[in-house]
């Protein structure tokens, strides 16, 4: 079965910084797609990002990027110039080869001020 | 009303009672899933609907019920909970898998969930 760990219960950044959020995950499949979701205090659960394990290419929105290593099944975030208004809950989230997503236990985004 | 909506947003129910939640989807997408969210574990699929069929039931006990009427309403009926059933519930869409040609492409859009308080 595919899991999704997030090793980071919790992350701070100052405003204006930069910030990693990290994700690996197990899976047998070769075709597959990761999501990253924001879910702010109000609870609207928020596509930020995805990718699809056969583009090489890093996926990118705004200040949103991942760093895709499908050797090391790794699916890190980084949120550059972080904004107060990405203070939220983030889930890395696996989907392979039927409509269920996996959901990792989530990152608690802290930006200070 | 835009997206997924769900109501209620908070419902306080004792174990004896039967109550139901509501989730509307205005994107024209074909499936539909509920989630349960609890702290500090990851979100749980509960059940998973395709043009109305299920064709997911994630070990879920009796005592939740969904029903699927149509592609843009989903519900989940509950009767005799328990304590350890309060969680928040989240309800999602997403284009049908097999119409939109590959896995992944079928983004999931949620709802904002409804606090579920069982005494």
């Amino acid at each position: 079965a595919q899991t999704v760990t997030q090793s980071q219960p919790e992350m701070s950044v100052q405003e204006a910084e930069t910030v990693t959020l990290s994700c690996t995950y197990d899976t047998s499949e070769s075709d597959y797609y990761l999501f990253w979701y924001k879910q702010p205090p109000s609870r609207q659960m928020i596509l930020v990002i995805r990718q699809e394990a056969y583009k090489q290419q890093n996926a990118t929105e705004n200040r949103f990027s991942v760093n895709f290593q499908k050797a090391a099944k790794s699916f890190s975030l980084k949120i550059s110039d972080s904004q107060l208004g990405d203070a939220a809950m983030y889930f890395c989230a696996y989907q392979g080869g039927s409509e269920k997503l996996v959901f990792g236990k989530g990152t608690k985004l802290t930006v200070n001020p | 009303e835009t997206g997924v909506t769900q109501t209620p947003r908070h419902l306080v129910m004792g174990m004896t009672n039967k109550k139901s939640l509501k989730c509307e989807q205005h994107l024209g997408h074909n499936a539909m899933y509920w989630y349960k969210q609890s702290a500090k574990k990851p979100l749980e699929l509960m059940f998973v609907y395709n043009f109305k069929e299920q064709t997911e039931n994630n070990s879920v006990p009796s005592r939740f019920s969904p029903e699927c009427p149509n592609s843009s309403h989903l519900f989940l009926h509950l009767h005799t909970l328990q304590p350890e059933d309060s969680a928040l519930y989240l309800c999602a869409s997403s284009q049908d898998p097999g119409l939109a040609g590959r896995i992944g492409s079928d983004t999931q859009y949620f709802g904002p969930g409804t606090r579920l308080t069982v005494l």
